[in-house]
């Protein structure tokens, strides 16, 4: 079933390339952002997440780089695969504050 | 999905009706929240909970309730459902002494006919 909007930006890659996502945050107050990928039917699943005194961080085929001074988020897939074919959404907060705001997401498709 | 459940699934109701949803988590989590997401709004914050019997409204919390009398249970309670509450219902927890990071359940596909 279809759980996001309909008219996502999408990212088509092939197999095996290198992907990127790219996120605007909105609160220049936000220091920890978060990762998220979101298959159809399923809940948002962590992927990597980053607090606001790093500029990188590094996960398995996954990187997440911070530009504070332009706001703004990357998620770098490695190896792009079918598997990774989703919808991926970056969030923000700020330490102590009880929500999470969501990016709208990217659709990320994978062609074989 | 980080031992958390939701029930229903799916749900199909009518205008007026009550509806409630569950999240149970098995992670013995401080923190629980609900969210909704609708295509164009992503996901919204309805109400969170930060201790039993210690909830908080979110950004979009008019028409909903919610309930938490056991850590491990947080109930959405819609009182008289409309059209607008059709959405994807998703609960998430998370600890927020180690990390702020919250962890999303399957969610619920509800519709208001």
């Amino acid at each position: 079933g279809e759980s996001v909007g309909l008219h996502l930006p999408t990212l088509s890659v092939q197999e095996g390339d290198n992907s990127i996502i790219n996120c605007a945050y909105s609160n220049s107050a936000s220091d920890y952002f978060i990762w998220y990928k979101q298959e159809s039917g399923k809940g948002p699943q962590f992927i990597i997440d980053i607090r606001s005194n790093m500029d990188k961080r590094q996960g398995q085929r996954v990187t997440v780089l911070l530009n504070k001074t332009v706001k703004h988020l990357s998620l770098q897939i490695a190896a792009t695969q079918p598997g990774d074919s989703a919808v991926y959404f970056c969030a923000e907060t700020l330490t102590g504050r009880r929500a999470l705001t969501f990016g709208s997401g990217t659709r990320l498709q994978v062609q074989p | 999905d980080a031992g958390i459940t939701q029930s229903p699934r799916h749900k199909v109701t009518e205008t007026g009706t009550p509806v409630t949803l569950r999240c149970h988590q098995t992670e013995n989590h401080r923190y629980m929240y609900w969210y909704r997401q609708d295509p164009g709004h992503g996901l919204r914050l309805i109400h969170y909970s930060y201790g039993v019997k210690d909830t908080d409204k979110g950004e979009v919390s008019d028409g909903y309730s919610v309930s938490r009398s056991k850590t491990e249970d947080f109930l959405l309670t819609l009182e008289s459902a409309t059209s607008s509450q059709t959405s994807v219902y998703f609960c998430a927890i998370s600890d927020r002494q180690t990390t702020d990071t919250q962890y999303f359940g399957p969610g619920t596909r509800l519709t208001v006919l």
